[in-house]
């Protein structure tokens, strides 16, 4: 059964750092991973799908990768903002199994 | 614009009763999922349907049920025999099911018990 984890569980950072969220996953028979945003009380907001074949997505400031052999991805913001404060979601499908999160803060 | 919309955004269950959450979405996706959230854990899937009338369960199914009875629908009872019914409720849909595709989500349910 496919496992993902998150590390860390939170992150608090000042405004102007660049980060680097984790995730990693134990099956890499897996179709894509996804990268969600979640603010409080609110459902999720997809930032970046990979599918499996790729090696990375970029958005804006976001930057994801993949690397299935090793079962880990990352997601990297750069010139972080107080806006990006949420807590931050992995996914792998094929079966969608959620990691637990990160929270992160950046402080002004 | 399109999107989906889940209502109540609060909802307080009795203790014996059932209730049921709603979700519709007007994206004209083919798949739509239940997840259920507790604090600081992931998301874990209760059912999920690739097409209308046709619904599988997921990890969680025990004391709930769904229909999809129209494509834009996919209601969610939470039944008296589910013991721990407290959680936020978010429901996604995607064009089609099977991985591949990315999931969109509505803002969620937080049921409570009275």
């Amino acid at each position: 059964k496919q496992e993902v984890t998150q590390i860390p569980a939170a992150l608090s950072v000042p405004e102007g750092e660049n980060l680097v969220l984790n995730c990693s996953f134990t099956d890499s028979a897996i179709y894509n991973l996804q990268w969600f945003r979640q603010d409080p009380g609110k459902g999720l907001t997809s930032l970046l799908l990979i599918q499996s074949s790729q090696r990375e997505q970029t958005s804006g400031r976001l930057n994801a990768s993949l690397d299935k052999s090793s079962g880990r991805s990352t997601l990297y913001i750069a010139a972080s903002q107080p806006g990006d404060s949420a807590t931050y979601l992995c996914a792998v499908s094929n079966d969608m199994r959620f990691g637990a999160g990160t929270r992160l803060t950046v402080k002004p | 614009d399109g999107g989906i919309t889940q209502s109540p955004k609060y909802l307080f269950r009795k203790e014996g009763q059932n209730v049921t959450l709603s979700c519709e979405q007007n994206l004209n996706h083919d798949a739509m999922y239940w997840y259920r959230q507790d604090p600081g854990q992931g998301l874990r899937l209760i059912y999920y349907s690739q097409i209308v009338n046709d619904f599988q369960k997921g990890d969680i199914a025990e004391g709930y049920s769904v229909s999809r009875e129209k494509k834009e629908s996919f209601p969610l009872t939470v039944t008296s025999a589910q013991k721990n019914p407290t959680a936020f409720y978010l429901c996604a849909s995607s064009i089609g099911a099977g991985g591949g595709q990315p999931q969109h989500f509505g803002d969620g349910t937080r049921l409570s018990i009275l």
